[in-house]
């Protein structure tokens, strides 16, 4: 089962628009890892929170935990074209580095 | 750099066959792990090393193999194709287990007839 699941699934929106997905999770972790996906290509890291941390930025992305809630957000604020891609939340349950994804939301930002 | 490099790219076997998925990484990271990816699957752990000599077992082990003979190596063996093996897969790499990011290989199309 996955331990992390995004929603909404897929998300389509204008060009300088915000786009906020969201992940919940199942058990206690350490640190929960966001990653974005080109179509055809392999996942690039995009930003990682520590269970200490509330809140972190990086440029135009503003990633929450909340892990009395077991969810985490990822804010992309002022959206381009060159946004489109899935963006997959991961996380390490057990803390032996099986990094485990979640399904992934596609992101489409029309032009 | 060339970070992690998968090969081939594209690959047609037909049920029963063998081969091996190569990846190799010159970032001299101690962990490697394999995923495959599928439509509305998102990734899945098949096989992960945290060094040279020691391999474990992921969400989605069956019909692998791995070895880690060396720091920069991962090879992955499916022994008889499958058609539920039809997927596209992912090498990756990081310098520590469950603290550092991930770096992905381009990934290898595997299709089983």
């Amino acid at each position: 089962s996955q331990q992390g699941e995004e929603d909404p699934q897929a998300l389509s929106i204008q060009e300088g628009e915000n786009a906020t997905m969201n992940c919940s999770y199942k058990t206690s972790i350490n640190n929960l890892q966001w990653y974005r996906q080109n179509s055809g290509r392999g996942l690039v890291h995009l930003i990682l929170i520590r269970s200490n941390e509330r809140e972190k930025h990086s440029g135009r992305l503003r990633v929450t935990l909340d892990t009395s809630k077991k969810s985490s957000s990822l804010l992309i604020t002022a959206s381009r074209a060159a946004d489109t891609a899935s963006y997959f939340c991961a996380t390490d349950p057990s803390n032996t580095g099986k990094l485990i994804f979640g399904q992934g939301t596609t992101l489409q930002v029309k032009p | 750099n060339a970070g992690v490099t998968q090969t081939p790219k594209f690959q047609v076997l037909k049920t029963g066959q063998s081969m091996t998925l190569q990846c190799a990484q010159d970032m001299n990271h101690e962990y490697m792990s394999w995923y495959r990816q599928d439509p509305g699957m998102g990734l899945r752990l098949i096989h992960y090393s945290v060094g040279a000599g020691i391999t474990d077992q992921g969400e989605v082990p069956n019909g692998y193999n791995v070895s880690r003979s060396t720091t920069e190596d991962f090879p992955l063996r499916l022994l008889s194709a499958a058609p539920s093996q039809t997927s596209v897969y992912f090498c990756a790499s990081s310098a520590d287990r469950g603290d550092e990011k991930l770096f992905f290989g381009s990934g290898t199309q595997l299709s089983v007839l």
